[in-house]
């Protein structure tokens, strides 16, 4: 079946510029999460969804970051004044929280945001 | 302090070869458990769930030390296709099945050599 799906999978932009990354999770899948990884680095977590709302935001760098999800479903990361640190991969999960084995987390292909 | 440490290696081992890992976590009240595998460039898949009892999955077996907050992944046998970078991660149930926030450590890599 179709997996996570995120858009742009590359994303070159200039600094001060914002950017829109989505994410169409699994169908059926309540739980969504954002993450970004710096190269050779493990993943830092931005923030999660259950259904539309974001229990946990805590990860999200500063306030020029920000994550919605609308009808349970699609998600949008939106970075605005991109700085040359934002640059890194951003990778979108899901699970079901009922059908998926405990610890999973289905992840998309990321979208590679490089910030000139 | 971050909250899950790992020593980011590079292990480089033959083939054959057992090859351990280890993980640290910071707060005691974490409640699950799990190591992920990466390949380079690709997604993280789930590897193996962490039990105080331990959890033997083929090669590959995750323990966990609750009082000295320590989680290990052995794997027995090395084969060249086990060379990936492997996650630890550690997370609070939100209730019920659900789960909050997921907390990877930087990962280990490792490297399985002819």
């Amino acid at each position: 079946g179709a997996g996570v799906s995120q858009s742009p999978s590359n994303k070159v932009t200039e600094k001060g510029k914002d950017v829109e990354l989505r994410c169409d999770p699994i169908s059926g899948h309540t739980a969504l999460y954002w993450y970004r990884q710096s190269l050779g680095q493990g993943l830092e977590f931005l923030i999660y969804f259950q259904g539309n709302s974001a229990p946990d935001k805590s990860g999200l760098p500063s306030d020029r970051f920000s994550a919605e999800r609308t009808g349970g479903s699609v998600s949008t990361l939106t970075i605005q004044r991109t700085q040359q640190e934002d640059s890194a991969v951003y990778l979108c999960a899901s699970r079901h929280n009922l059908r998926d084995k405990a610890g999973t987390l289905h992840f998309g292909n990321g979208t590679r945001l490089t910030v000139t | 302090r971050k909250e899950v440490e790992q020593d980011p290696g590079p292990f480089n081992v033959p083939e054959g070869a057992t090859v351990a890992f280890n993980c640290t976590y910071s707060n005691s009240a974490s409640q699950s458990f799990f190591w992920y595998r990466q390949d380079c460039r690709k997604e993280p898949k789930l590897l193996v769930s962490v039990y105080s009892s331990g959890n033997e999955d083929g090669r590959f077996t995750a323990q966990l030390n609750r009082a000295s907050q320590y989680i290990s992944l052995l794997i027995r046998d090395s084969k060249l296709s086990d060379s990936a970078t492997y996650l630890c991660v550690v997370t609070f149930n939100a209730g019920g099945t659900s789960y909050g926030k997921l907390t990877f450590g930087q990962g280990t890599i490792l490297t399985v050599h002819p």
